[in-house]
């Protein structure tokens, strides 16, 4: 079946300007996931979607960054005054609930550059 | 979250069987070990999980010792297509637990 999907996959922007990243999770999935992965790094936990609304949004690095999910199914992660810190590959993932063990199924990435 | 530990990097040729230990000191009694492996361009990908003794799939075999506080993901006669990174996790995780990634062994091999 398709897996998680990630649009777009690369993105170039400019330094101040708005930019969203879409992920569509694998269907039936309820709990989604964003990471951040910079390079030589492991990901970064970002913000986590249990349905629609966020269940743990500790991860976000400031109020510039903001997540929604407003049917439970699609997300979109929106940063405001984009930095040039803010480049980096970002990740979405999704799982089932089909228990304690339930693994997450990650995303290919959006590679976001900052100008 | 138990904080891990494993080398930075680690080479190997093809065919051979490499082992990658992992370092998990302050593991929990609920906790289980979980190992992502990821290649470059990608997402990480779940390939084992396992709680004490020892766990085989069709990728890896996952070897813990008694005491837990460590644990060795054992791949098979390697090919190029292993080269990535491999991230040992240690937690209680559900559809509602982040992962908490390091960062990871990355695994050359060579032909």
């Amino acid at each position: 079946g398709a897996g998680v999907s990630q649009t777009p996959s690369n993105k170039v922007t400019e330094k101040g300007k708005y930019v969203e990243l879409r992920c569509d999770p694998i269907s039936g999935h309820t709990a989604l996931y964003w990471y951040r992965q910079s390079l030589g790094q492991g990901p970064e936990f970002l913000i986590y979607f249990q349905g629609t609304g966020a269940a743990d949004d500790s991860g976000l690095p400031n109020d510039r960054f903001f997540a929604v999910r407003p049917e439970g199914s699609v997300s979109t992660l929106k940063i405001q005054r984009t930095e040039r810190g803010d480049s980096a590959v970002y990740l979405c993932a999704s799982s089932g609930t089909s228990g304690r063990l339930d693994t997450q199924y990650f995303g290919p990435g959006t590679r976001l550059t900052v100008l | 979250l138990a904080k891990t530990t494993q080398p930075i990097s680690m080479d190997s040729y093809e065919g051979q069987e490499v082992n990658i230990t992992c370092s998990h000191n302050n593991i929990a009694t609920n906790d289980y070990i979980t190992w992502y492996q990821q290649f470059p361009s990608q997402g990480p990908r779940f390939i084992i999980q396992g709680y004490k003794t020892k766990v085989t799939n069709e990728v890896a075999s996952l070897f813990i010792p008694a005491d837990r506080k460590s644990s060795t993901l054992s791949l098979p006669r390697v090919s190029l297509s292993d080269t990535a990174v491999y991230y040992c996790l240690v937690g209680l995780y559900s559809s509602a637990s982040k992962i908490i990634f390091g960062s990871g062994t990355r695994l050359s091999i060579r032909p």
